[in-house]
């Protein structure tokens, strides 16, 4: 059964980063049949795409966070990242990670979600 | 960025009855690539349906997808009391990929 669990800071500053990591279970980040990949979701702003990324380390970005997000991926700890920079309060949000097919990159699982704060 | 809008944004209707949710695209979706979530409270979405019609792993046949180019459903035939959600579509034709608002499908 496959598992991705969110881990990281609940509480972010204005102006910093946002650090989150997803870490699978179950299954290979790199056995190469998925995309891996980051959402929100804003209880005023539903749910918004942030990106996926391919175990060779290809990424795929929203264009409307491209200047702030990097997806990176970990084979050898099986986790994948997300790196959200310059964070305002419009930023607070659940954040999930999740596994994509290739084909149909709809998301198939999901993890738990974690609620992170923008506040100072 | 293809909008997605769904209809309507509540639904209240009793166990045993049908349920037909309506999404919107603001053009069309390419390679039937249209998506069904059901998101309960405090949990985060399960996919129910992809390809527009075909269901996911473990989700039973009371739901069915249907439509094409901009105007696409979801149907559920008899509803479960565990069938009282949010359901949300989305697009993954096209960068970005976009969910709709949800249509919050509750016990009258």
């Amino acid at each position: 059964q496959v598992q991705l669990q969110e881990s990281g800071p609940r509480l972010v500053k204005p102006s910093q980063t946002l650090s989150l990591t997803c870490t699978v279970s179950g299954d290979s980040v790199s056995s190469g049949g998925y995309y891996w990949t980051w959402i929100r979701q804003d209880p005023g702003k539903g749910l918004e795409w942030i990106g996926y990324i391919y175990y060779t380390g290809r990424t795929f970005y929203n264009p409307s966070l491209k200047s702030r997000v990097t997806i990176s991926v970990d084979t050898s700890e099986n986790q994948f990242s997300l790196k959200l920079n310059s964070v305002t309060a419009a930023d607070t949000a659940v954040y999930y990670c999740g596994r994509a097919g290739l084909v149909t990159t709809a998301v198939d699982c999901w993890g738990q979600g974690t609620l992170v704060t923008v506040s100072s | 960025e293809i909008v997605l809008t769904q209809s309507p944004g509540t639904l209240s209707l009793s166990p045993g009855e049908r349920a037909t949710l309506s999404c919107w695209a603001s053009q069309s979706v390419s390679s039937r690539s249209l998506a069904w979530y059901q998101q309960k409270p405090r949990q985060a979405p399960r996919l129910l349906i992809y390809g527009v019609s075909s269901r996911a792993t473990g989700i039973p046949d009371r739901f069915s997808g249907g439509g094409s180019g901009t105007d696409f459903t979801l149907t559920i035939s008899r509803l479960e009391p565990e069938d009282f959600a949010v359901y949300y579509c989305q697009q993954y034709g096209n960068s970005p990929l976009t969910f709709g608002g949800g249509t919050k499908v509750e016990i009258k």
